[in-house]
């Protein structure tokens, strides 16, 4: 199995900051690496797959980057609404696709 | 509008079972593999089961293999999930998910809102 771990557990930033989540693979993922949001009560959403294209009309200040083991999620001015828990997830492993323990990205 | 709702979640007995369903509308449902993922309360994402466009591949997680049965209906637009001989730590919000494609790459593209499945005595 392939585990992912996020890094910080907890993001304390302002409105406008710059956020940078961190995923680390156990093993190589080469770029099949996705990301996503989750905001409380509600269902995860794609933003990021194969670790930089961005999906269907997720902003740009959101982007991707990293391959092989390491990869980071850049979110380039927070907006209010991007307070939420990001979760990365790996399909180099198919079909045992894993997912990461989540960052909180929470308003300091 | 893609839109995926599931039902079917109930606390139940250590033991029992359940069967799980999620209605898609707002797209050609027999194009795309879907699957199955798993919250448990407070706690991360686990992947729990994969079918593609027409049943003809299934996958799941370790966990799950015997125990749970995924299914779809192409006619009826609509995807199941049996779940049999459940255990307290199956205790979760359960989502279907749309995969990207149709063979079933592992990139969730929509979600449902999730059914929440309690296994206790």
């Amino acid at each position: 199995e392939i585990v992912l771990t996020q890094s910080p557990a907890t993001l304390s930033l302002s409105p406008g900051e710059r956020a940078t989540l961190s995923c680390r693979a156990s093993q190589s993922v080469s770029r099949f690496l996705g990301w996503y949001q989750q905001k409380p009560g509600q269902a995860p959403r794609l933003l990021i797959y194969d670790a930089s294209n961005r999906a269907t009309g997720i902003p740009a200040r959101f982007s991707g980057s990293g391959s092989g083991t390491d990869f980071t999620l850049t979110i380039s001015g927070l907006e209010p609404e991007d307070f939420a828990v990001y979760y990365c997830q790996q399909r180099s492993n198919w079909p045992q696709f894993t997912f990461g323990g989540g960052t909180k990205v929470e308003i300091k | 509008e893609v839109q995926l709702v599931e039902s079917g979640g109930v606390v139940v007995q250590p033991g029992g079972s359940l069967r799980l369903s999620c209605a898609a509308s707002g797209f050609i449902f027999d194009d795309y593999a879907m699957h199955w993922v798993r919250q448990a309360p407070g706690k991360g994402l686990e992947w729990v089961s994969l079918i593609s466009w027409d049943g003809g591949h299934i996958y799941y997680t370790d966990s799950v293999k015997g125990r749970f049965t995924i299914s779809r209906d192409n006619s009826k637009n609509s995807l199941f999930l049996q779940m049999n001989n459940l255990r307290p730590d199956d205790t979760a919000l359960y989502y279907c998910a749309r995969d990207i494609d149709l063979s079933g790459s592992g990139r969730f593209d929509y979600w449902g809102q999730g059914t929440l499945v309690t296994v206790s005595s």
